[in-house]
């Protein structure tokens, strides 16, 4: 069966810090791969998308980067976090059938 | 651009007493569309989509057409519903969803 792993699992960093959140997909190959952030009254937002190894979709411009080095391994990067990055960042992937499944999401709080 | 709104952010209902959750989208094509739902220390997870036409856990969601909506539905709440309900589409042909803001559902004993 397919599982969905994420770490760490909450990170405290200051202001202007770098970032490395990493998500890690088993048992299916050549996964789409999304990275989202939670925020309440705000709803899921979608930031990173991928299809395939080395091919990420940006949909909001902002401080973040993703990256995709091996094919169930997607990771989200800041060189300089800032305060509004704070927030629950979700990973998931996407079945045949349209359906995502959700890792268990890291809670990141900047300082 | 595909838009999903769910005008409730917080809804609390008597346990026993009908619970509807409102989903409204604006796409010009023939979307997928779904329901999820994040219980209390738990993974985000499907609850339901339009195609499979299931009632799961007592909840049915019907896609209407004509007024762009899929509303969520159960006739009688129970304490385990209380969670974060999401609903969300997907373009025909596409691989990214489109989500609402979210209701949060809160069901009193």
């Amino acid at each position: 069966s397919q599982t969905i792993h994420q770490w760490p699992a909450t990170l405290v960093q200051p202001v202007g810090s770098p970032l490395s959140l990493e998500c890690t997909v088993e048992g299916t190959s050549n996964p789409n791969l999304y990275w989202y952030r939670q925020a309440a009254g705000r709803g899921l937002q979608l930031l990173f998308y991928s299809v395939g190894i080395g091919q990420i979709s940006s949909e909001v411009p902002q401080n973040l980067s993703a990256s995709r080095p091996q094919d169930r391994q997607f990771i989200l990067s800041s060189k300089k976090l800032l305060l509004s990055d704070s927030g629950f960042y979700l990973c998931a992937w996407m079945d045949g059938s349209y359906e995502q499944y959700f890792g268990p999401g890291t809670r990141l709080t900047v300082t | 651009a595909q838009r999903v709104t769910q005008p409730e952010k917080l809804l609390s209902v008597f346990k026993g007493a009908p619970v509807e959750l409102k989903c409204n989208y604006s796409y010009s094509g023939s979307p997928e569309l779904f329901w999820y739902v994040q219980y209390s220390r738990q993974r985000l997870q499907l609850l339901l989509r339009h195609i499979s036409r299931e009632s799961i856990k007592g909840f049915t969601a019907d896609l209407n057409k004509g007024e762009t909506s899929f509303h969520l539905k159960k006739p009688f709440a129970q304490e385990e519903d209380s969670a974060m309900y999401y609903c969300a589409l997907i373009p025909n042909g596409n691989n990214r969803l489109a989500f609402g803001k979210g209701n949060q559902v809160v069901v009193i004993p």
